[in-house]
């Protein structure tokens, strides 16, 4: 079975400052692995995600993730990060299906809270 | 299209009542999943279609919980003799192969 860890619970950064948010993974294969937001009172965003190839992904609002097939570890990253970061992050992994993702597990989710 | 929406956003419920939510995907999405979330903790995968066909269910899927996609379009969620362990957020969402899912913005449930 598939299961994903965030080992931060909380982290708390200036704004402008730089952020690493850590996902660890426990898969079998190689997995399809997700960073996805979320806001207080609003849904899920997708902010990017790793199929297959180059391994650090780009996504959007400037984040970007590396995929560590040696470590089992995906984690996300900004350069600055903006007061509007303040949300849950959540990591999540899933298995290869027929082109795509089965039901994907998610981690428990990192609150990041944004310092002025 | 603006996004998977689900209906109804909110729904207050007593104990041992039915309950069915409904979900509209992405058109052009094939993929659509349900999840579950209470708070302070991630999503819950419960189940996945593809079209019309059901293709996975978590053990979280009591005998209780049924999941339909007639059609491959929308898709409904029913939880018979709710209890309070029900109460949580319900969400939606909608991918097609190859790429990652789209969610929609839940359906809270409250068991009173």
């Amino acid at each position: 079975a598939q299961s994903v860890t965030q080992p931060d619970i909380h982290i708390t950064v200036s704004e402008g400052a730089s952020l690493e948010l850590r996902c660890n993974y426990s898969y079998g294969a190689t997995p399809y692995l997700f960073w996805y937001v979320q806001s207080p009172g609003q849904g899920l965003q997708l902010l990017l995600k790793y199929f297959s190839g180059d391994t650090l992904v780009q996504g959007i609002k400037g984040f970007e993730a590396e995929f560590k097939r040696s470590q089992s570890s995906f984690n996300l990253r900004k350069p600055s990060v903006h007061w509007s970061d303040a949300a849950e992050y959540f990591c999540a992994v899933g298995a290869r299906s027929g082109g795509g993702a089965d039901g994907l597990t998610f981690g428990k989710g990192t609150h990041l809270i944004i310092q002025p | 299209d603006t996004g998977v929406s689900q209906d109804p956003r909110h729904k207050i419920t007593k104990r041992g009542q039915n309950v069915t939510f409904r979900c509209d995907p992405i058109s052009e999405h094939n993929r659509l999943y349900w999840y579950r979330q209470t708070l302070g903790q991630g999503p819950e995968f419960l189940t996945y279609f593809q079209n019309e066909a059901q293709l996975e269910k978590s053990r979280l899927l009591s005998d209780r919980f049924s999941a339909e996609r007639p059609k491959g379009s929308f898709s409904t969620l029913e939880i018979q003799r709710t209890e309070q362990g029900d109460s949580a957020m319900y969400l939606c969402a909608s991918s097609p192969l190859g790429q990652g899912a789209i969610f929609g913005p839940g359906t809270r449930l409250t068991v009173l």
